[in-house]
């Protein structure tokens, strides 16, 4: 079947605009996380949802960063008043059996 | 709190040449341990993965992993590498405690397979 998808796959934002990241994950899995990916760094975790429940965001670096999944399926990381360090590729994954994590291809956001 | 090290960025090694990519953790509770492949510009593949049992494990492309609880690693090694596996590696852990787990990962090990 499908994998994750994202869109976009790339986005170029100027200081201070809000973008919005969408995720699709993979149908019937219920754990939906999202990470970080700083250039020449490994993924760092932002959030996780449980269904449409959001168990943990102690990822998310400032107030600037929101994500939701309001009926357990699509989620989206919005990211306020971009700032040039928020620059990075966001990974979402997927997963049905909360161990094992199916990744999507990622959204690179540029902020100029 | 969780931490994985990579202590190697690169590693250089010719085609059909065995290699071993190195990873330790660091965790005060018992975890789940993963490698996975990310080519360029694309998201992260699973290679294989450590729950329980057996702790020498086999994952796609002829890659395997050995668990050494005692020395806290879980290197990856292959005994014959192809131009193909030119990628960035990242050894992952989580919480084996139950429930999902965001995973923690290393800094990656780039891969470069020299003809």
């Amino acid at each position: 079947g499908a994998g994750v998808s994202q869109s976009p796959r790339y986005k170029v934002a100027k200081r201070g605009q809000d973008v919005a990241l969408r995720c699709d994950p993979i149908s019937g899995h219920v754990s939906l996380f999202w990470y970080q990916q700083a250039l020449g760094q490994g993924p760092e975790f932002l959030t996780y949802f449980q269904n449409e429940a959001q168990l943990d965001k102690s990822g998310l670096p400032s107030d600037r960063f929101f994500a939701e999944r309001p009926e357990g399926s699509v989620s989206t990381l919005k990211i306020q008043r971009t700032q040039q360090e928020d620059s990075a590729v966001y990974l979402c994954a997927s997963s049905e059996s909360s161990v094992e994590q199916f990744f999507g291809p990622g959204t690179r956001l540029t902020v100029l | 709190a969780q931490s994985v090290t990579q202590l190697d960025s690169q590693v250089p090694v010719f085609e059909e040449a065995p290699v071993e990519l190195r990873c330790n953790y660091s965790s005060s509770v018992s975890v789940y341990l993963f490698w996975y492949v990310q080519y360029p510009n694309q998201g992260l593949q699973l290679l294989l993965k450590y729950l329980s049992g057996s702790t020498l494990v086999k994952g796609i492309n002829g890659f395997e992993a050995e668990f050494n609880k005692s020395q806290t690693s879980f290197h990856l090694r292959k005994p014959s590498v192809h131009i193909s596996d030119t990628a960035e590696y990242f050894c992952a852990v989580s919480d084996s405690g139950g429930g999902a787990d965001g995973l923690t990962f290393g800094k990656g090990t780039h891969l470069i397979i020299q003809p």
